[in-house]
C-alpha cells in the first residue's frame, strides 16, 4: 500500500512560474524524500529532509516538513520545461531500509 | 558511469514463461533494494539485501519472486510462470548503509507479460 499522498496528481503551468507539491503521509517517519521520474525511466534523487528538519534548499527546490500534519511540500521556483516529470514524495519505515511511496504529481512545464 | 544499471532495460515474454533480470549496485553501496512500478503509479517495495543476506520481504513478493545476492555484488530477481498482472516496471535501488542515507534508481527493466 502507499503511504504518500501527493497532492495534485497533476499539474501544469508555464514556463518561469513556480509550481508547488504536496505530500501526505499516515505513520512517523525517519526522513522523507523526493525524487523525480521522467515518462518511463528510473527515479533521480532530488532531496532528502530528515524528521528534525523542517526546510531544505537545494538550488530551485525548496522542501518543507510538518511532521504534526504528517505533510511535506515540494516548491520548484522559476520552473523551466525541462522539469516536466512525475514527482514522488517517498517515506522510509524507520529502519532506513524500505522507501513507501506516493501516486505521484505529474508536473508539465510549458515553454 | 558509475550509477546503478539494470538488465535487460526491456522483456517481452509470454505467459507461462520464466523471467530474470539482474541489478548491478554502485560499487560502495551493501544495500540493495527492489521495486515494482506500474503505469501512473509510485514505486512499491519488494524486498532488500543488506550485502547478501535478503533482510525484508514484501507480502507483494509472492512465492513466484525469487531473489538473489551472491557474495553481495549484483542482484538477480527471478519471475516464475509469468502471469500478465506481472506486467510492470521493475526497479532497482542501491544505498549507503545507515537510517538517512538516499537510494539510487537504476533505469528499470519492463517487462510486458502477454
Amino acid at each position: 500500500s502507499q503511504q504518500g499522498e501527493e497532492d495534485p496528481q497533476a499539474l501544469s503551468i508555464q514556463e518561469g512560474e513556480n509550481a508547488t507539491m504536496n505530500c501526505s503521509y499516515k505513520t512517523s517517519i525517519n526522513n522523507l524524500q523526493w525524487y523525480r521520474q521522467n515518462s518511463g525511466r528510473g527515479l533521480v534523487h532530488l532531496i532528502l529532509i530528515r524528521s528534525n528538519e523542517r526546510e531544505k534548499h537545494s538550488g530551485r527546490l525548496r522542501v518543507t516538513l510538518d511532521t504534526s500534519k504528517k505533510s511535506s511540500s515540494l516548491l520548484i521556483t522559476a520552473s523551466r520545461a525541462a522539469d516536466t516529470a512525475s514527482y514522488f514524495c517517498a517515506t522510509d519505515n524507520n529502519a532506513g531500509n524500505m522507501l513507501t511511496f506516493g501516486g505521484g504529481t505529474r508536473l508539465m512545464v510549458k515553454p | 558511469d558509475t550509477g546503478v544499471s539494470q538488465d535487460p532495460r526491456h522483456k517481452i515474454t509470454k505467459r507461462g514463461q520464466n523471467v530474470t533480470f539482474r541489478c548491478d549496485p554502485i560499487s560502495e553501496h551493501n544495500r540493495l533494494y527492489w521495486y515494482r512500478q506500474t503505469l501512473g503509479q509510485g514505486p512499491e517495495f519488494l524486498t532488500y539485501f543488506q550485502n547478501e543476506a535478503q533482510l525484508e520481504k514484501s507480502r507483494l513478493l509472492s512465492d513466484r519472486f525469487s531473489a538473489e545476492r551472491p557474495k553481495g555484488s549484483f542482484s538477480t530477481l527471478e519471475i516464475q510462470r509469468t502471469e500478465q498482472g506481472d506486467s510492470a516496471m521493475y526497479l532497482c535501488a542501491s544505498s549507503l548503509d545507515g537510517p538517512v542515507y538516499e537510494q539510487y534508481f537504476g533505469p528499470g527493466t519492463r517487462l510486458t507479460v502477454t
